[in-house]
């Protein structure tokens, strides 16, 4: 089965600071799904990376994958107390039929003001 | 409001003691999922549903049952909890199978079984 194995853990930032978070898997992602966790709360779709080589932007978040297709990253600039939260990248597993995804295990954010 | 609800939101029981989670789209969804997120772990599916009457196991189905008679919900039975089963769980779910990222998370429900 796929396994998706994301680092660091847990991260600390002062506000205004960027940071990166990476996202690992042992076969090739035939799609690669960034989400955002508030504690307590239900995740949040932020972007999805398909191609090799692609990348996304939304407002202060860049998601890449890379080339081969096995590891992804999401780059934060400028980090804001509102970006806090637990990050999880989830990968669809079966060759594009999209049936289920299998989630890594998660990375918290905390932003320090 | 677009949104997915779960009740209870927060749930303490005793081993053995069947419950049910309820799940709810308004969004006349095809596909629902329910999921179980542990620490280190991430989210582990349970169960999934393409449609009314069609559920399929998802990674970690034991122990749990579900079922699709309606295509607005999407129960959640745990016939005997044990305290393995305390988690917070996130039912989902999207307009079709093809959709899947897009999927719409429920607020969760956190259980403790003891």
């Amino acid at each position: 089965s796929q396994e998706l194995e994301q680092s660091p853990q847990s991260l600390i930032v002062q506000e205004g600071k960027n940071l990166t978070i990476n996202c690992t898997s042992s076969k090739t992602l035939y799609g690669l799904y960034w989400y955002k966790q508030k504690y307590g709360e239900g995740l949040i779709f932020l972007m999805m990376l398909q191609k090799g080589g692609e990348e996304k932007s939304h407002e202060k978040i860049t998601a890449k994958l890379d080339e081969k297709k096995q590891q992804s990253s999401l780059h934060i600039t400028a980090s804001q107390p509102s970006h806090a939260g637990i990050y999880l990248c989830g990968a669809d597993p079966t060759s594009g039929s999209a049936r289920q995804l299998t989630f890594g295990s998660g990375t918290q954010l905390t932003v320090l003001p | 409001e677009a949104q997915v609800t779960q009740n209870p939101r927060y749930l303490i029981t005793v081993t053995g003691k069947k419950l049910t989670v309820t799940c709810s789209q308004n969004m006349n969804h095809e596909y629902m999922s329910w999921y179980r997120q542990d620490p280190g772990l991430g989210l582990r599916q349970i169960y999934y549903s393409m449609n009314v009457e069609v559920t399929d196991k998802g990674d970690v189905p034991e122990g749990y049952k579900v079922s699709r008679k309606e295509k607005r919900n999407f129960p959640l039975i745990l016939e005997s909890p044990s305290p393995n089963q305390t988690s917070l769980y996130f039912c989902a779910s999207s307009l079709r199978d093809r959709a899947i990222y897009e999927q719409y998370f429920g607020p969760g429900t956190r259980l403790t079984v003891t």
